[in-house]
């Protein structure tokens, strides 16, 4: 089975601290990442996706960091507010295969 | 705006009963899915569907069944419920390109 592996967990910050999500994956013919957030009682939505011919995208205040030798992604949430606290899901896909193989998530609680 | 709607937000059933879990989406979206969702488990692909009347495994079939009469719908079928089957199960779809999936709301189902 193919894994996407996710850390940390759980992640605590402040406002305005910067939280760093990270991801690791095995399959080499992935060539889809895609974040997903997820608030309480919803499902989840995509949030920014990075194909591997980039090393970096932002979307407003959110950042993806790509290093395909390593085989690892993470997200950057810069200037972190409470309104960011969400489960945030890495994830996945390639080829002709429509399947996103997702991370286990990690919790991120931005304190007032 | 996608729109993917899920029957029930919240279910109770008991051990035995045959439970059926819809999901409609609104987007021509060829591609359709079921996830479990559980605490430190993240997002686990049940099946998915790939075109009407067409239907793959995913990484955790077992105790399910499924079934997409029309393009719209897809349906997932406990045959026989049981206490382990109590989760929070999402419905998504996408088209072909990109791989971006658009999920519902979630049923929470307790299985008693």
């Amino acid at each position: 089975q193919q894994q996407v592996k996710q850390s940390p967990q759980s992640l605590i910050v402040q406002k305005g601290g910067i939280p760093i999500i990270n991801c690791a994956y095995e399959n080499t013919a992935f060539d889809y990442f895609p974040w997903y957030q997820q608030f309480p009682g919803k499902g989840p939505a995509l949030l920014i996706a990075i194909r591997p011919d980039v090393s970096e995208k932002k979307e407003g205040r959110f950042t993806i960091s790509f290093n395909k030798s390593a085989k690892q992604f993470s997200l950057h949430i810069m200037d972190s507010q409470p309104g960011d606290s969400a489960t945030y899901f890495c994830a996945g896909s390639g080829g002709s295969n429509y399947k996103l193989t997702f991370g286990k998530g990690t919790l991120l609680t931005v304190n007032p | 705006d996608v729109k993917v709607t899920q029957s029930s937000r919240y279910l109770v059933k008991r051990t035995g009963e045959k439970v059926f879990l819809e999901c409609v989406q609104d987007m021509d979206h060829e591609n359709m899915f079921w996830y479990r969702q559980d605490p430190g488990l993240g997002l686990r692909l049940i099946y998915f569907s790939y075109d009407v009347k067409m239907k793959e495994k995913g990484d955790i079939p077992e105790g399910y069944s499924v079934s997409r009469e029309k393009k719209e719908r897809f349906s997932l079928i406990l045959e026989s419920a049981s206490t382990n089957q109590t989760s929070m199960y999402l419905c998504a779809s996408s088209s072909t390109v990109p791989h971006e999936q658009y999920f519902g709301p979630g049923t929470r189902l307790t299985v008693t």
